[in-house]
């Protein structure tokens, strides 16, 4: 069955650290989107890709970078992780044509100590 | 005024009520209009798809779109304790695929 997986489910690091989360989908979609969830803030787009070497910003992309170099993944950096970026982390896909809404991940919950 | 305004409740019923989630959005470019349940350290899960205006069923569960209100609406009929959740509304204007406006989503629990 096709999926959508993120890697790790949790992560503590600290203050200053680089820090590469993974996404990696089987359902051969062309987007795929990064979000993290904050209590009161919701779910917040980071970056997004419709397609292989595609990237473009969402509304909080400060701190953070995606590449796109094949279709299944979309890896998500954060450059230098402050205690600001301590959240959950959801990584999602979508067919680039049709009514199919999104597929997430189960998330990464990442703790910036 | 943020695009899309949901009441983050908590909300708590009893088992079998009919519950009412809403949500209202400001930009009228608003086509394609969604609902996900998350279960608690879950991802979100698609729920109901509705395009433009109109109601559509599924099951106990209905989704009605009023584009001149700007006010959408999810009905859960005889509600379950497995219906207990954060409910997020989403919308689009180009599609359900592409990018995603979402609430801030609603915590309903069912009580047995």
């Amino acid at each position: 069955d096709a999926e959508i997986t993120q890697s790790p489910r949790h992560k503590i690091t600290e203050t200053g650290r680089q820090v590469t989360l993974a996404c990696h989908q089987t359902w051969n979609h062309n987007n795929m989107f990064w979000y993290r969830q904050d209590l009161g803030h919701g779910l917040r787009l980071i970056h997004y890709s419709y397609g292989v070497q595609d990237t473009n910003k969402g509304e909080v992309s400060d701190g953070y970078s995606v590449s796109r170099s094949n279709t299944e993944d979309l890896p998500l950096t954060l450059e230098s992780a402050a205690s600001s970026q301590t959240s959950v982390y959801f990584c999602a896909s979508s067919e680039s044509t049709g009514l199919s809404g999104y597929t997430f991940g189960s998330g990464t919950r990442l703790t910036v100590v | 005024q943020k695009e899309v305004e949901q009441d983050p409740g908590p909300l708590s019923v009893p088992e079998g009520a009919i519950v009412s989630l809403n949500c209202t959005y400001s930009n009228s470019a608003f086509q394609y209009f969604m609902w996900y349940r998350q279960y608690s350290r879950k991802g979100p899960e698609l729920l109901m798809y509705t395009y433009s205006s109109g109601n559509k069923e599924d099951g106990r569960f209905t989704a009605q779109v009023d584009k001149s209100s700007k006010y959408i609406s999810l009905f859960i009929r005889d509600s379950q304790p497995s219906d207990s959740a954060t409910y997020l509304c989403a919308m689009s204007a180009q599609g359900g695929s592409e990018k995603l406006v979402f609430g801030k989503g609603t915590k309903l629990t069912v009580n047995p």
